[in-house]
């Protein structure tokens, strides 16, 4: 199967502590995205966009949050000093963006349910 | 921001009826998809609709861009057809509406 794929698709962690979640994206697709979707809403766009360029790291931060791609392959979102308030579920969804054209459809994981005790 | 709303928030149907989901969008944008989220939380891309109509079986949309809105239809619906459905749109980054629970019963 050449879907996205996330892991772990569950996590139950303590208050305080630092979780990292994983995301494969469709191996030809050059952009990738993560989002937060919490009980009853639409999936949230956070700014953990990451770089289309395959050969750079990319890095941002925001907060406690802050993801990578190495090489533009895998992407990791890590959350740090966890909060009851991150409990949701984290889809990172992938596309292909030919430069100089329109944004392509989105094609997303089955996500990672996070848990915060 | 970009403002998403879509209508009605909740459907219940019965196997068999037909179906109109919408969704208005507040400005211009570059794209627009369509999206079911089944019952397990898997988020199904549907259709990739900045303009014009799209047909995929017993799924259809319609979007207006000059008039901000997009439609989705279903026919025929069958019970795998209940989740939410999303629209969601890109200006500068993606936005996505609360979505339609829709609820097929057998």
């Amino acid at each position: 199967d050449t879907g996205v794929s996330q892991n772990p698709r569950h996590k139950i962690t303590k208050r305080g502590q630092n979780v990292t979640f994983r995301c494969d994206p469709i191996s030809e697709h050059n952009r990738l995205y993560w989002y937060r979707q919490t009980l009853g809403q639409g999936p949230e766009f956070r700014p953990y966009v990451q770089n289309e360029a395959p050969l750079e790291t990319s890095r941002l931060h925001s907060d406690r949050f802050s993801a990578e791609r190495p090489k533009g392959s895998f992407s990791t979102l890590e959350i740090q000093r966890t909060e009851q308030g991150d409990s949701a579920m984290y889809l990172c969804a992938s596309s292909l963006s030919p430069r100089g054209t329109v944004e392509q459809p989105q094609h997303f994981g089955d996500g990672t349910r996070l848990s915060i005790l | 921001g970009i403002q998403v709303e879509q209508s009605p928030p909740d459907l219940i149907l019965q196997e068999g009826a037909n179906s109109t989901l919408r969704c208005n969008f507040s400005d211009s944008v570059n794209n627009l998809q369509w999206f079911h989220q089944n019952p397990w939380g898997q988020l199904i891309n549907l259709f990739y609709i900045p303009s014009g109509t799209k047909q995929n079986g017993r799924l259809s949309a319609t979007t207006v861009a000059t008039e901000r809105y997009s439609l989705l239809y279903i026919s025929s619906s069958q019970t795998t057809d209940s989740g939410v459905y999303f629209c969601a749109v890109e200006d500068d980054k993606i936005i996505f509406g609360k979505g339609t629970r829709l609820h097929i019963l057998p």
